[in-house]
C-alpha cells in the first residue's frame, strides 16, 4: 500500500506570499495518477490538480503541481484570501485510492 | 449540470444498520465509477471504495472491507453505502464522489456530505 506523507502540517503565510506544499510517496508512483485537493471548512472537497500538473476545470492559474516519482508539490503562487484552506494530495490507482493527511495553510 | 445529491444526516445507535445514498443527475450515471469517502471529526479524507454503475463490479480499501458495502440502483441513479452493524467509531461525514473520466480516476465530483452520528 502506497503511504503519502505532506508537509509541512500547517503552514502560516501571508496573502500575496507564495505557498509550496510537499507531498511524498512510500514508492514511486505514475505521475498520471496524482491529484492535489481543496477543502474549506464544511464544504466537500475540491479537485485542483489531475495528473500531478493539470488543472481541473475553472481552477485559477496560480495553482500549479509538480514533481515524479516520489516527490509532488502544489505551488500557490500568490496566495488570495479564498486559499486558505485545507489541501490533500490523492494517489489513484490499481483499484485502491490514498489520501495524505494534508497541509493546513492559514493566515499569519 | 453534474449534481452528487446525497441523503441527509442521520443519527444511529451502535448496532444498527444504516444505508445512505447519493444520486447522480446531469451526465450518463452507469459511465463513471462512484467512490466513497470519510471524514471522521476534525481529520483527514480516508477512501471506503468505490463501484461501477454499469456492472455494480466494486473495490474496497483494506481497512473498510468487510465492514461496509456500496451498491447501486442504476434504474435511478443512485449509489449506496450500507452498515450492517455501525459503531461509535462510524461517526463521520461520509462523501460520495464521481470520477472525472474512465481514463482518469481523480474525483471531479462530490456530494454534499452525509453526517452519521452513532451514539449510545
Amino acid at each position: 500500500e502506497i503511504v503519502l506523507t505532506q508537509s509541512p502540517g500547517t503552514l502560516s503565510l501571508s496573502p500575496g506570499e507564495r505557498a509550496i506544499l510537499s507531498c511524498r510517496a512510500s514508492q514511486s508512483v505514475s505521475s498520471n495518477y496524482l491529484a492535489w485537493y481543496q477543502q474549506k471548512g464544511g464544504q466537500a472537497p475540491r479537485l485542483l490538480i489531475y495528473g500531478a500538473s493539470s488543472r481541473a476545470a475553472g481552477i485559477p492559474d496560480r495553482f500549479s503541481g509538480g514533481g515524479s516519482g516520489t516527490d509532488f508539490t502544489l505551488t500557490i503562487s500568490r496566495l488570495e484570501p479564498e486559499d486558505f484552506a485545507v489541501y490533500y494530495c490523492q494517489h489513484y490507482g490499481r483499484a485502491q485510492y490514498t489520501f495524505g493527511q494534508g497541509t493546513k495553510l492559514e493566515i499569519k | 449540470e453534474v449534481q452528487l445529491v446525497q441523503s441527509g444526516a442521520e443519527v444511529k445507535k451502535p448496532g444498527e444498520s444504516l444505508r445512505i445514498s447519493c444520486k447522480g443527475s446531469g451526465y450518463p450515471f452507469t459511465s463513471y465509477w462512484i467512490n466513497w469517502v470519510r471524514q471522521m471529526p476534525g481529520k483527514g479524507l480516508e477512501w471506503m471504495g468505490r463501484i461501477d454503475p454499469s456492472d455494480s463490479q466494486s473495490n474496497y480499501s483494506p481497512s473498510f472491507q468487510g465492514h461496509v458495502t456500496v451498491s447501486v440502483d442504476k434504474s435511478i441513479s443512485t449509489a449506496y453505502l450500507r452498515w450492517g452493524s455501525l459503531k461509535a467509531s462510524d461517526t463521520a461525514i461520509y462523501y460520495c464522489a464521481r470520477v472525472r473520466y474512465s481514463s482518469d480516476s481523480s474525483f471531479i465530483y462530490w456530494g454534499q456530505g452525509t453526517l452519521v452520528s452513532v451514539s449510545s
